[in-house]
């Protein structure tokens, strides 16, 4: 079964970094996802697709603070010198023949 | 700039219907494939359901299976999600979004509400 798993919370000072996982079920560590942020009281935005390769092709103006990577069955999202507008959820996705699936979502607070 | 608005959310009773839109604009509609996306109040995004470019091939979250219908008119560049024997847990914000073929979803709407209660 395709599942992706996320921390519920990550947390950062201003001007730090965070970096997200997002984990592929088993058997499927070599799918590509998605990352989509979504803003409080807002639709969510597309940010990037990261492969299992470790490539990523980012959104049209996302900004360059904005990364991401991967490690075997592992797709991270770095946002590098935290902004306050960078408070937001943050979820995984990925797809398959049939279905589209979501993780649960990770909220990232800008201390 | 690339555009997806929907309509048509709303408050109905149980076991009711609703008919939401998505209207596409500022990019060649028919050349995507789409989707709907859910989110419960307070809860994460759950995915409903995919149209190919054709309509020929269609997927659906087994919670809606025979309950809901998508569809889409490319000359009208739009999007539909007919909901029938609603249920209070439909109760969410509706989001169309577009992707390509094995690629994920790049762009969505605002979304629109639907509540299910009494």
């Amino acid at each position: 079964q395709l599942v992706l798993t996320q921390s519920p919370s990550a947390s950062a000072s201003l001007g730090a970094s965070v970096k997200l996982t997002c984990t592929l079920s088993s058997g499927h560590s070599t799918y590509a996802i998605a990352w989509h942020q979504q803003q409080p009281e807002k639709g969510p935005r597309y940010l990037m697709k990261v492969k299992s390769d470790g490539s990523h092709i980012k959104g049209d103006g996302i900004p360059d603070r904005f990364s991401g990577s991967s490690s075997g069955a592992e797709r991270y999202l770095t946002i590098s010198s935290l902004q306050s507008e960078d408070e937001a959820d943050y979820y995984c996705q990925t797809w398959g023949t049939g279905i589209r699936v979501f993780g649960g979502g990770t909220k990232v607070t800008v201390l | 700039e690339v555009q997806l608005v929907e309509s048509g959310g709303g408050l109905v009773q149980p076991g009711g219907s609703l008919t939401l839109s998505c209207a596409a604009s500022a990019f060649a509609f028919s050349n995507y494939e789409m989707n709907w996306v859910r989110q419960a109040p307070g809860k994460g995004l759950e995915w409903v359901a995919f149209i190919t470019i054709s309509g020929k091939t269609i997927y659906y979250v087994d919670s809606v299976k025979g309950r809901f219908t998508i569809s889409r008119d490319n000359a009208k560049n739009s999007l539909y999600l007919q909901m029938d024997s609603l249920r209070v847990e439909d109760t969410a914000v509706y989001y169309c979004a577009r992707q390509r073929w094995d690629e994920p979803i790049d762009y969505w709407g605002q979304g629109t509400l639907v509540t299910v209660s009494s």
